[in-house]
């Protein structure tokens, strides 16, 4: 079993939806939560960070985590094409010093205009 | 300022030939780490360097792979008698110390490899 599950979509929704991306974990020691966006054929791009449980937003994007649960989420509000993208969420241990990240498999979006 | 950058931007190599794969990280950044992205796979980790040094090497999926680092800056992947199964995209990442989880890493496009 993998530490990190991301059900790989493809997602389709149309302009303007809310999307919702989800990630499960099974290691308790991940402190560190982050949302990566990849283009086609680009390396992935750090959207969002969180240490913890909690809310973070920035801008159309609300980062959660529910560390209890082990569930992380990534929800875009007024979704655009420009939007349509790969996400990964990413994790790491709060006890390790060197910032490898342990990903989850990614999951394809695609914005319909 | 200028990114990562990784060389080639493709390879199409034998089964049995060996590979090197570059990459340059962005000045300054004293962290490089290398993952790879299969089919379906996600990305995995293979090996961080701080410095010259490289302190995690667990993600190497076998001693057909090795890594070294010089000068603090490029860094190279070397797989010996590729395999069908390393086909895929290895991405190159640098981050400006590496000793927090928390600094940000910034990938390079990555190399996409493919073996016949």
């Amino acid at each position: 079993q993998k530490e990190v599950e991301q059900d790989p979509g493809p997602l389709s929704v149309p302009e303007g939806a809310i999307v919702s991306l989800n990630c499960t974990y099974s290691n308790s020691a991940f402190q560190y939560f982050m949302w990566y966006r990849q283009y086609s054929r680009k390396g992935p791009e750090l959207l969002m960070y969180t240490y913890s449980s909690g809310n973070k937003e920035d801008g159309r994007f609300t980062a959660q985590v529910d560390k209890s649960s082990k569930y992380i989420s990534l929800f875009i509000r007024d979704s655009q094409p420009s939007d349509s993208a790969t996400y990964l969420c990413a994790m790491s241990r709060g006890s390790s010093n060197t910032g490898k990240l342990i990903f989850g498999q990614g999951t394809t979006l695609q914005v319909k205009p | 300022g200028a990114g990562v950058s990784q060389s080639p931007s493709n390879k199409v190599t034998e089964k049995g030939k060996d590979v090197e794969l570059r990459c340059d990280p962005i000045s300054g950044h004293t962290a490089l780490y290398w993952y790879r992205q299969s089919l379906g796979q996600g990305l995995e980790f293979l090996i961080y360097f701080q410095g010259n040094s490289a302190p995690d090497k667990s993600g190497l999926p076998s001693d057909r792979f090795s890594a070294e680092r010089t000068g603090g800056s490029v860094s190279t992947l070397t797989i010996q008698r590729t395999q069908q199964e390393d086909s895929a995209v290895y991405l190159c990442a640098s981050s400006s110390q590496g000793r927090r989880v928390s600094d940000e890493q910034f990938f390079g496009p990555g190399t996409r490899l493919t073996v016949l």
